[in-house]
């Protein structure tokens, strides 16, 4: 299994709609998960750090499942802008703020008019 | 407000050249790195720097050396570049614990 594994989509929606996209990661003793967008040879850029249950951020909900090991992104009211691969990062701790942060391959959102 | 600065933005090679890849950070974070991306593909880490003074080798370490000037700057360095080189480098900050990863605009390198 990998590490950390991501639907690569591409994900087509219409704008309006609301999507979801799952993450789930092997290691139980991660720390810490974030979520990035990353647009069309760009850098990636934080959308949401995950820390608890969950958090939302507009029309951004991120939510953690440590049982059965999956965070989850969902978008509400898609925009055309929302267009973008959307990476999910786990921190893995072996010590301290020591540890390795594992890169999810990234899901493909095209939203359409 | 700068964040992570990347120098070039742009840079074309021949097989064999060699050239520095620069990045500095002014966010006082610790950990610096170095990830490459290729066309479709996810990053890849090729070197990090835990701390001023220290770095270990990444996923994909092959062809580059790294120097971790002082706390601020990491450079990446290739000695003799090949055109399997030829991909978008982005150097990046912080990512310790419940710090998230702050990325440099990157930087687009070609070898032919």
């Amino acid at each position: 299994r990998k590490e950390v594994e991501q639907d690569p989509g591409p994900f087509n929606v219409p704008e309006g709609a609301t999507v979801a996209f799952n993450c789930t990661y092997s290691n139980s003793a991660s720390q810490s998960f974030f979520w990035y967008r990353q647009d069309c040879r760009k850098e990636p850029k934080l959308l949401m750090s995950v820390y608890s249950s969950g958090n939302e951020d507009g029309r951004f909900t991120a939510q953690l499942n440590r049982a059965s090991q999956y965070i989850s992104l969902l978008i509400r009211d898609s925009k055309l802008s929302d267009s973008a691969t959307y990476l999910c990062v786990v921190f893995m701790s072996y010590g301290g703020s020591q540890g390795n942060l594992i890169f999810g391959k990234g899901t493909k959102l095209s939203v359409k008019p | 407000n700068a964040g992570v600065t990347q120098t070039p933005k742009f840079q074309v090679l021949k097989t064999g050249q060699s050239m520095t890849l620069q990045c500095a950070q002014d966010m006082n974070h610790n950990s610096m790195y170095w990830y490459r991306q290729d066309p479709g593909m996810g990053l890849r880490l090729i070197y990090y720097s835990a701390s001023e003074g220290t770095t270990d080798k990444g996923e994909v370490p092959n062809g580059y050396n790294v120097s971790r000037l002082n706390k601020r700057e990491f450079s990446l360095r290739l000695e003799s570049a090949a055109p399997s080189q030829t991909s978008v480098y982005f150097c990046a900050s912080g990512g310790t614990g419940y710090s998230p990863l702050h990325f440099g605009n990157g930087t687009r390198l070609t070898v032919t």
